[in-house]
């Protein structure tokens, strides 16, 4: 069975730092990856998603992840965040019809 | 583009009633799902279905049921409430792997 773990539950961040939200992947076949975010009352959106190809994944609103396969695990990053960036943010993979898995979710705060 | 329409929005049931959620969606989606989604646990998968007429177990499908007669709706079954089941539940529908979700039913068991 597939797992996925976020390392951070909470995170609090001043506008303008960096960000890095973990995430690691158990699963040994072929695995797609992904990012949802959740604004506040709001439905799950796809932030980016890998599914082969290129590590390194450009998805909306500036964020990237990277695909480390040796090391399973597929981290969200953002250079420089803005307030409007507060929301719930989930790594999810999936390896066939049967839905995603997902992890708990990072609470992110983005201070003023 | 509409997507995926859940109804309602807002619900409270008293203990051992039953309801039904509603999911529609107009992208021709083979795949549909549903999740709950409980403060710090993620989203759980309920069932799925690969197509009409099919349908199967998630991680906690316990007091649910779903059924799914046409490739648009897959509707939830909530036959005897439980104060365990308030939750916030999404459905979503892929094609493939991309999952696109509903806005989402916040229900209550009181």
């Amino acid at each position: 069975a597939q797992s996925v773990s976020q390392h951070n539950h909470h995170v609090i961040l001043s506008e303008a730092a960096s960000l890095e939200l973990g995430c690691n992947y158990s699963y040994g076949g072929t695995v797609n990856l992904f990012w949802y975010v959740q604004y506040p009352g709001q439905h799950l959106q796809l932030l980016l998603k890998y599914f082969s190809g290129d590590p390194l994944v450009k998805g909306i609103k500036g964020f990237e992840a990277e695909f480390i396969k040796s090391k399973f695990s597929f981290n969200l990053r953002k250079p420089s965040v803005q307030w409007s960036d507060t929301a719930e943010y989930f790594c999810a993979s999936s390896g066939g019809a049967d839905g995603l898995t997902f992890g708990k979710g990072t609470h992110l705060i983005i201070q003023p | 583009n509409a997507g995926v329409t859940q109804t309602p929005k807002f619900r409270i049931l008293k203990i051992g009633q039953s309801m039904t959620l509603q999911c529609t969606q107009d992208m021709n989606h083979n795949y549909m799902y549903w999740y709950r989604q409980d403060p710090g646990m993620g989203l759980k998968l309920i069932y799925y279905s690969v197509g009409a007429g099919i349908t199967d177990k998630g991680e906690v499908p316990n007091g649910y049921n779903v059924s799914r007669s046409t490739t648009e709706d897959f509707p939830l079954r909530l036959e005897l409430a439980a104060p365990s089941q308030t939750s916030v539940y999404f459905c979503a529908s892929s094609h493939s792997t991309e999952a696109f979700f509903g806005q989402g039913t916040r229900l209550t068991v009181v």
